[in-house]
């Protein structure tokens, strides 16, 4: 199975500037790669998916970079608001043809100051 | 429009007891459907996951497991419960083996 890597540090950033997230993974290179947010006491929510084919994906504020070659994903929120602060997930594929059976990361948590 | 709910929302049961967890979804067909539990400040661990009515995947050695009687009911179950049981748990469903996951509320889990 994979080894999923997040910083586990909190992230403190100021509101406005752009938080950056990391993913890293190392074994096999996963067919797509996910990424969640969670508040505490709640279950994640969906935020993007990325594909092994995809270099970089966006949603509003949300961009998701995926190099293959160095075993990594990259999350970014820009323009980031205190109601970004949450913990960020990141997930993919266990094994080859896993069947959607997912691996998550311990994830790192945001903190955004205004 | 899709919900999925679970209960109870929190439970207390002492450490040897039995445990059932309930999760339903609504308004899809033939989701795959997962058990996750989260330790405190830890990542999700994937316990079981099912494609469809029967099929169990079991994915960590454990006293816990799963049933699914209906196509859009699964049910996490133990006939003794350790402390180490203790955690959040997680139900969630997904449409396709590629689209992302939607997570119920969870069930927070405390074994005395």
């Amino acid at each position: 199975s994979q080894k999923i890597e997040q910083n586990s540090e909190a992230l403190n950033i100021q509101e406005g500037k752009t938080a950056t997230l990391t993913c890293n993974y190392t074994n096999y290179s996963p067919a797509y790669l996910q990424w969640y947010r969670q508040d505490p006491g709640r279950g994640p929510v969906f935020l993007l998916l990325i594909r092994e084919n995809e270099k970089e994906k966006r949603k509003e504020r949300l961009k998701v970079t995926f190099d293959t070659t160095l075993k990594q994903s990259l999350f970014h929120i820009t323009a980031s608001q205190p109601a970004d602060s949450a913990t960020y997930l990141c997930a993919l594929d266990v094994e080859p043809d896993s069947w959607g059976k997912f691996q998550f990361g311990a994830g790192t948590q945001v903190v955004v100051t205004p | 429009s899709q919900t999925i709910h679970q209960w109870p929302a929190t439970l207390v049961q002492p450490v040897g007891s039995p445990l059932s967890l309930e999760c339903t979804v609504e308004g899809t067909s033939n989701p795959n459907l997962y058990w996750y539990r989260q330790a405190a400040g830890r990542g999700l661990q994937l316990l079981f996951y099912s494609v469809g009515i029967g099929q169990i995947s079991s994915e960590v050695p454990q006293n816990l497991s799963a049933s699914r009687p209906q196509d859009r009911q699964f049910i996490l179950s133990s006939k003794k419960l350790l402390l180490s049981d203790s955690g959040f748990y997680l139900c969630a469903w997904s449409e396709l083996v590629l689209n992302e996951q939607f997570f119920g509320p969870g069930t927070r889990l405390t074994v005395l």
